[in-house]
C-alpha cells in the first residue's frame, strides 16, 4: 500500500533553515510528482510547489521562490523540502502529497510535520 | 496571484443537503478538486476532475461545474461529514496550483 512518512517536528529560530523529508513506499517513487503543502495554525491549505522525482525538475509557488528548495533521493525514495530564512509566520504543518497523475488529484498524503519558528 | 473563493461556513441538519461553492476565473479551463479535512488529520480527496469520485468515497459526495463556479454537494449529510472542505485547482496556464479559502461544514 502507498505510504508517505514524514520526518518529525522541528523547532527553529528566525533566520534558520529547515529540511523536511517524505519517505515513499508501496509504489514506484519516480513515477509520480510530489507536492508540498503547508497549513499555518487555524488557517487554510497553501500549495508550495512540486518536484518531479524522475527528473528532479521543480515548480515553486511564486510566494516561495528564492526561499524553498525541493529535492529528492531516488535511492531511498525520499523527497525533501527545505525552507530558508525562516520567519515566525512560517510556523505551520508541512505536508507532502503524491500526485496521482492524469488529473486524478492527490490521493496520498504524508502525516504532516510541524515546524515551529520561535526565538 | 490567482484566488479561489469559498464561503467560510455552511451549516446543515443531518439528512439534509449541503452545497459548497468555489469561484475562480480559470475554473472553465482547469479541473477542480475537493478535499475534506478533519481536525488534526491530513486532507482526503473526495472529488477529482470536477465531478469524479475516488474509490472509497461515499456516493453522497458529488461535484459539478458551471462557468467560473464549481460546487461540492453532500446529499444526506451525516455527522461524520463535519469537517473543513477545500477546493483546489490551477491558474489559467496550469502552472501554479491553488487552494480555495476553505469552508467549515457544521452538522447541526
Amino acid at each position: 500500500q502507498v505510504q508517505l512518512v514524514q520526518s518529525g517536528a522541528e523547532v527553529k529560530k528566525p533566520g534558520a533553515s529547515v529540511k523536511v523529508s517524505c519517505k515513499a513506499s508501496g509504489y514506484t517513487f519516480t513515477g509520480y510528482y510530489m507536492h508540498w503543502v503547508r497549513q499555518a495554525p487555524g488557517q487554510g491549505l497553501e500549495w508550495m510547489g512540486w518536484i518531479n522525482p524522475n527528473s528532479g525538475g521543480t515548480n515553486y509557488a511564486q510566494k516561495f521562490q528564492g526561499r524553498v528548495t525541493m529535492t529528492r533521493d531516488t535511492s531511498i525514495s525520499t523527497a525533501y523540502m527545505e525552507l530558508s530564512r525562516l520567519r515566525s509566520d512560517d510556523t505551520a504543518v508541512y505536508y507532502c502529497a503524491r500526485d496521482s497523475g492524469y488529473s486524478s488529484g492527490w490521493s496520498f498524503w504524508g502525516q504532516g510535520t510541524l515546524v515551529t519558528v520561535s526565538s | 496571484s490567482y484566488e479561489l473563493t469559498q464561503p467560510p461556513s455552511v451549516s446543515v441538519s443531518p439528512g439534509q443537503t449541503a452545497r459548497i461553492t468555489c469561484s475562480g476565473d480559470a475554473l472553465p479551463k482547469q479541473y477542480a478538486y475537493w478535499y475534506q479535512q478533519k481536525p488534526g488529520q491530513a486532507p482526503v480527496l473526495v472529488i477529482y476532475k470536477d465531478s469524479e469520485r475516488p474509490s472509497g468515497i461515499p456516493e453522497r459526495f458529488s461535484g459539478s461545474s458551471s462557468g467560473t463556479t464549481v460546487t461540492l454537494t453532500i446529499s444526506g449529510v451525516q455527522a461524520e461529514d463535519e469537517a473543513d472542505y477545500y477546493c483546489q485547482s490551477a491558474d489559467s496556464s496550469g502552472t501554479y496550483h491553488v487552494f480555495g479559502t476553505g469552508t467549515k461544514v457544521t452538522v447541526l
